[in-house]
Parts: C-alpha cells; sequence; structure tokens
C-alpha cells in the first residue's frame, strides 16, 4: 500500500533556529501533501497544502513566513519550521492523497518538535 | 468554525463490550467520512470509511453507521479490546476540497 515517510520521528531544537521536517511518499507519485499540527490532547488541524511545482496554499491564521513549505518533486515534501520558538512545539504530520479508493489518504508518523 | 463535532471527549469500556462515537457535520458537499486511530507519539492510522451512497459498512468489529439526513456518522467497536484503547478521529472531506478535516477526538479506554 502506499507509505509516506516522514523524518525526523523526534527533534529538539534550540529558540530561534530552524528544523526542517521532509516527508517522502516510497512509493507512488504525491502532487499534493497536506500539513498538520497536533497539539498534545488536540485534534489535527491544517496547516497548509503543498503542491508540486508551485506555492503552497496556508490555512487562515498559519505564518507562512514562519512554516516555509517546499514541493520539489512528486515523491518530496518539506516542512521548515524557522527562528522555532517554544510555542512552536508541538506534534506535525504530513499526509497525501493516496493510491486507494478516492479520497484515501495516507498519514506520515509524524515529527515530535521540541524547542528549548 | 467547527465543521464536525465529535462525541463524547473520552470513553470507558470494559473488554468485551461495545464502544460508539459519534460525529456531526455540517458541510452537505462532504462525500467521504473515514475513522482514523491514533496511538500516542503516531500518525493516524485508517480505521474505516464510508460513502453517503451507503448507510453502514462494516470491517470485521469496526461499523460505520451514516445517516445522510441527519448528518451524522458514528463508529462502533465490537468485543472492545484493551489494545483498541486509543484516540480515535472522525473526519470528512469532499472531493471538490479534497482537505480532510478532523473532529474533535474521543480518547478510548478498554478495561480488562
Amino acid at each position: 500500500g502506499a507509505v509516506v515517510s516522514q523524518h525526523p520521528s523526534r527533534v529538539i531544537c534550540k529558540s530561534g533556529t530552524s528544523v526542517k521536517i521532509e516527508c517522502r511518499s516510497l512509493d507512488f507519485q504525491a502532487t499534493t501533501m497536506f500539513w498538520y499540527r497536533q497539539f498534545p490532547k488536540q485534534s489535527l488541524m491544517l496547516m497548509a497544502t503543498s503542491n508540486e511545482g508551485s506555492k503552497a496554499t496556508y490555512e487562515q491564521g498559519v505564518e507562512k513566513d514562519k512554516f516555509l513549505i517546499n514541493h520539489a518533486s512528486l515523491t518530496l515534501s518539506t516542512l521548515t519550521v524557522t527562528s522555532a520558538h517554544p510555542e512552536d512545539s508541538s506534534f506535525y504530520i504530513c499526509s497525501a492523497p493516496g493510491t486507494g479508493i478516492r479520497g484515501g489518504y495516507t498519514f506520515g508518523s509524524g515529527t515530535r518538535l521540541t524547542v528549548v | 468554525q467547527q465543521q464536525v463535532k465529535q462525541s463524547p471527549q473520552s470513553l470507558i469500556v470494559q473488554k468485551g463490550g461495545i464502544s460508539i462515537i459519534n460525529c456531526a457535520y455540517e458541510n452537505t458537499a462532504f462525500d467521504y467520512f473515514p475513522w482514523y486511530q491514533q496511538f500516542p507519539g503516531k500518525g493516524p492510522a485508517l480505521l474505516i470509511a464510508i460513502r453517503p451512497d451507503v448507510s453502514e459498512k462494516k470491517e470485521g468489529r469496526f461499523t460505520i453507521s451514516f445517516n445522510k439526513s441527519a448528518k451524522q456518522f458514528s463508529l462502533h467497536i465490537m468485543d472492545s479490546q484493551p489494545g483498541d484503547s486509543a484516540t480515535y478521529f472522525c473526519a470528512a472531506s469532499s472531493i471538490n476540497g479534497n482537505k480532510l478535516v478532523f473532529g474533535a477526538g474521543t480518547i478510548l479506554r478498554v478495561k480488562s
């Protein structure tokens, strides 16, 4: 089945530094990648949608200059958290429309970001 | 605006019992309704999904019931097991929007 590989699974960084999270579609081509953020005991909130070869679409309230999304190829999408602050600490998850039934989605395993 | 409302927030069920989680949606353009299971520190995993042209779908111990007129759908977990203890999310999307909108989640604990 369709697999999205997400790395790293955990990262701790100092306040003010940048962190890059990668999501790769291993056995299919993902023209679209959704990026979610999940705070403890809360639901997944869509941050942005990346499309291969074009600019990402950000949800209302999400700072596009802080959360840089690049979708350079059909198998790789990256999210860079720039100038990270403790309030950016969260669980970040990517998801791609899968190759299964119409509307199916494949999720990455998530990245736990802790900013100290 | 919360487009998918999920209840209860948490649920405790005895082993062997039936776990029932409910969701209601507002957007009539939604035409895909999946349920996801999430364990701590992991990404969501698809359990089962339904489209509005059927009222029920069953896969193993998991059943979705769908009521289009009421704009509600529910997940039933039969013969609940301790290994089912996790957070469950309902979601919805439309083919046009292609974005998944998630419910708030239900923390299920199955007591052995």
